[in-house]
């Protein structure tokens, strides 16, 4: 069983709709990322966070610890949001690896 | 946001060549710095992590002769494919650590596609 579970894996949605991604993690950890992941391949870091939420134009992350869950919500979706979407833990410690869910790829239709 | 390269972004070499893969921070110094293979439809798999001016630590299954890593400097690290077979063809993905300021974050570079033919 992976460590780390997205879901869903795809999801498809009309330009506006609201979306939501979901991660789950079953080891403690000291640090989330949420990463987006374009057709070309190159990766971009959206989030890095402990705890609460954080918001970056049209996403919002949120986490919370005790639950071992984390949220990628994007408002307005626009196709060009279309990617895929990558969760990564931290575990804690000295260790800086980081641990990855199997993304899920998103498509927005105009 | 800090900025990492790698070069080349694709590459097509043959079987038994070598093929170098290079990664730089251009903004920041890079403690330490991660490689990673992705194949197709998966997640992102970790290699092995260096630290400036020491050994690299593969995972396991990670064969230290064929993947040769190099972080000779705090901006740059290579991965060496040697003798690249067409099983290693992939997307090779690294990483830098920004640890100054004892504020951690990773930072991506695009990828480097190797297909070998």
């Amino acid at each position: 069983k992976n460590e780390v579970e997205q879901s869903p894996q795809n999801l498809t949605a009309q330009e506006g709709e609201f979306i939501t991604i979901n991660c789950s993690y079953s080891v403690g950890i000291s640090a989330l990322h949420w990463l987006q992941q374009h057709p070309g391949g190159g990766i971009v870091s959206l989030f890095m966070l402990s705890s609460g939420k954080k918001k970056h134009g049209r996403l919002i992350a949120t986490i919370n610890i005790q639950e071992k869950h984390s949220s990628l919500h994007i408002t307005a979706s626009h196709p060009r949001d279309s990617a895929v979407y990558i969760c990564a833990v931290k575990s804690g410690g000295s260790n800086y690896k980081l641990t990855f869910g199997k993304g899920t790829l998103l498509t927005v239709n105009p | 946001g800090a900025v990492v390269s790698q070069h080349p972004s694709w590459v097509i070499c043959k079987s038994g060549t070598s093929v170098k893969i290079e990664c730089r921070s251009l903004d920041f110094q890079a403690t330490t710095m991660f490689w990673y293979r992705q194949f197709p439809k998966q997640s992102l798999m970790l290699m092995a992590t260096s630290n400036e001016g020491s050994k690299a630590t593969y995972e396991q299954g990670v064969e230290k002769d064929k993947f040769l890593i190099n972080h000779a400097s705090l901006t740059l690290s290579t991965l060496t494919v040697t003798s690249a077979h067409p099983e290693d063809s992939s997307f090779y993905i690294c990483s830098a650590r920004d640890g100054t300021g004892g504020v951690y974050e990773q930072y991506f570079g695009p990828g480097t596609r190797l297909t070998v033919t």
